[in-house]
């Protein structure tokens, strides 16, 4: 079985520190992605990497950055946390191989921001 | 600019019954549709997918159904079960295997014993 793992399942940060969330998984993915899921806005994109040392942003990266030094791992680095960052937070990979784009997700870490 | 769409935020089914999500898209260019489940404090599980070359897909008690033409998507469980109450969400992509996935609002499904 897949497996993604995030570090942490709740997290309570104070406002302007950094914070760092970090995920592993163990199928040798090429393809790692950040999400953020909101009531009533669903799952929006932060960034995503398809190799390792490369990034590209998603839909909502504003406040964000990510680092992919090994294959295996995709850390999310909030450089200075604000209340509007309290969220719940997934972490996915994908083969990215043609003929299938499902992503695997992990258990998500609640944020919260205070 | 929400490019999938799930237009009803929840829906209440009775056990037994079936079950119809809908999702409906504006980017022409997606040609791969999964659907996905989450549990509260989980992360979301792979359901189903189909591709644009297809018009129907089918898994046990699930069946995904595609019309191209009218961008529309629509997930059916049958006969509906009290484990399938969860949140629903479609997603969408442009390319096979590398592209993201562009997910919609979520529906809330309640399945009524």
């Amino acid at each position: 079985d897949v497996k993604v793992t995030q570090s942490s399942r709740y997290l309570v940060k104070r406002t302007g520190e950094k914070v760092f969330l970090e995920c592993v998984q163990d199928m040798d993915h090429e393809n790692m992605f950040w999400y953020r899921q909101d009531p009533g806005l669903g799952l929006r994109l932060i960034y995503f990497s398809y190799d390792v040392k490369m990034k590209e942003k998603g839909d909502i990266p504003e406040g964000y950055s990510v680092s992919r030094e090994k294959k295996e791992r995709f850390s999310l680095i909030l450089e200075s946390a604000s209340t509007n960052q309290t969220s719940m937070y997934l972490c996915a990979s994908s083969d990215g191989q043609p003929g299938t784009t499902e992503a695997f997700f992990g258990q998500g870490t609640r944020l919260t921001v205070v | 600019d929400q490019q999938v769409k799930q237009n009803s935020p929840s829906l209440s089914v009775q056990e037994g019954r079936i079950s119809i999500l809908n999702c409906d898209y504006t980017n022409s260019m997606f040609d791969y549709f999964l659907w996905y489940k989450k549990y509260p404090a989980e992360g979301p599980t792979f359901l189903i997918s189909i591709s644009s070359i297809k018009d129907k897909n089918e898994d046990g008690r699930f069946t995904v159904f595609l019309n191209k033409s009218a961008k529309h998507l629509s997930l059916h469980i049958v006969p509906s079960q009290p484990g399938d109450s969860a949140v629903y969400f479609c997603a969408a992509s442009v390319d096979f295997g590398n592209e993201k996935l562009t997910f919609g609002t979520g529906t809330r499904l309640t399945i009524i014993p």
